[in-house]
């Protein structure tokens, strides 16, 4: 069946350090991907999405390109910020008339 | 537009307690869902519908009721709560239940049950 795998929490970093959190996928057919973010004490929000090979989704300063190849979609950022601290989740919908399927996510803490 | 709005945001029930969680959306979305997460196991589909009148189970519907009689409202029934539906809630929208349509979450809801 469908699934989502992602790198277990958590993740800590300093202000300013590299992020990246590794996100892999089984589907059938070609699924759309999506990175969702939860800031503490409020719902998910989409970060950004990719809906076909090779697409990259990028917003607020992450990026994560779709790799069909490696069936991948790893959430990477440059310089992570205090205010990036949250739980990320991986998701993805394998085909119209089918539900999200999420990864279990990765908490992320940064300190300055 | 407020988005998707969840009412209430925290509760505590007695096991055998009955409740409705509430959820509306202003966005004219067709597509609701509401999803259940506990930690370490994300986020898993309760019941979803495609339009009023129209709902269908998802991963973990058993001790959960849904109706949609509007477009706008989603609530989620809870007939004789238990222990083990101990959770934070979500309800979400999408324009369409298609593979590349965002969903937008509500707040969420967390309940304890006793």
């Amino acid at each position: 069946g469908n699934s989502v795998t992602q790198m277990e929490g958590p993740v800590t970093l300093s202000e300013e350090a590299f992020l990246t959190i590794n996100c892999t996928y089984t589907a059938t057919g070609y699924p759309s991907l999506f990175w969702y973010v939860q800031y503490p004490g409020e719902g998910l929000q989409l970060l950004l999405k990719a809906t076909k090979a090779d697409d990259k989704g990028s917003n607020k300063g992450f990026e994560a390109t779709y790799r069909k190849e490696t069936t991948s979609f790893h959430l990477e950022k440059g310089s992570v910020q205090v205010s990036d601290s949250a739980v990320y989740f991986c998701a993805l919908s394998a085909q119209a008339g089918t539900a999200l399927i999420f990864g279990k996510g990765t908490t992320l803490s940064v300190s300055s | 537009n407020a988005g998707v709005t969840q009412t209430p945001k925290f509760q505590v029930l007695k096991t055998g307690q009955s409740m409705t969680l509430q959820c509306a959306q202003d966005m004219n979305h067709e597509y609701m869902s509401w999803y259940r997460q506990d930690p370490g196991m994300g986020l898993r589909l309760i019941h979803y519908s495609v339009g009023a009148g129209i709902t269908d189970q998802g991963e973990v519907p058993n001790g959960y009721n849904v109706s949609r009689s509007t477009t706008e409202d989603f609530p989620l029934r809870l007939l004789s709560a238990a222990p083990s539906q101990t959770s934070v809630y979500f309800c979400a929208s999408s324009r369409q239940r298609g593979e590349t349509d965002t969903q937008y979450f509500g707040p969420g809801t967390r309940l304890t049950v006793l």
